[in-house]
């Protein structure tokens, strides 16, 4: 079934450990996007890509990176997780075919020591 | 660059009640508002968009308004039910690159009470 998959589901690290959230997308989608969140609380876009090799750094400020080296993949690493770095992340993807409809995939809920 | 101002942050109503959920926009080059639900521990889903061209839309019970000139479009639900309980976000999103880029409000946690 064409989804948008993220792993690991939870996560909890020590201080000033380097990680990287995985998510992957099944739709063929060209479009994908990185948001943190807490809990019921909003969205900030930290990350976006167009495309194969395009990234975007998104409102919020962020320690970490994205690479996009295959459509379907879009990994978001921190180099060295902070307790600030708790939150929820969020991966998205979209495309123009389905009129830029976000489809989210059910998230990281990160937890930094 | 664009800013989405939602309200409230909190809606409390009684089950069979309506729902009323504005939003403002400051760019007027945005053309594209979904809004999106968010129940507890769940991913956000799409329940309903609406482009410049449009005016209103409706999606059985729910239903979104759009007002150009204002700046402003909302989001409505009649008879509420107890399943209705979730997250809502409005976003406003602009051409960017050749891509939509959306900007989110801040939310709107529905409460309804059986």
């Amino acid at each position: 079934e064409a989804d948008i998959y993220q792993t690991p589901r939870y996560l909890v690290i020590g201080t000033g450990k380097k990680i990287t959230l995985e998510c992957s997308q099944t739709m063929g989608h060209d479009k994908m996007y990185w948001y943190q969140q807490d809990p019921g609380m909003e969205l900030h876009l930290i990350h976006y890509s167009y495309g194969v090799n395009s990234t975007e750094k998104g409102d919020l400020s962020s320690e970490s990176t994205v690479s996009r080296i295959r459509t379907e993949h879009f990994p978001l690493t921190l180099e060295s997780a902070r307790p600030s770095h708790t939150s929820q992340y969020l991966c998205a993807s979209s495309d123009h075919r389905g009129g830029e409809k976000l489809f989210f995939g059910s998230g990281t809920q990160l937890s930094v020591l | 660059g664009e800013n989405v101002e939602q309200h409230p942050s909190t809606l409390s109503v009684q089950e069979g009640d309506s729902a009323v959920i504005k939003c403002t926009y400051s760019d007027s080059a945005s053309n594209y508002f979904p809004w999106y639900k968010q129940e507890l521990g769940k991913r956000p889903q799409l329940i309903i968009d609406i482009r410049s061209n449009v005016g209103e839309k409706k999606d059985q019970r729910i239903a979104v308004t759009l007002n150009k000139t204002a700046k402003h479009f909302s989001l409505h639900i009649t008879e509420t039910q107890p399943e209705d309980s979730a997250v809502y976000f409005c976003a406003a999103s602009r051409a960017s690159g050749g891509s939509y880029i959306p900007t989110f409000g801040r939310g709107t946690s529905l409460i309804v009470h059986p």
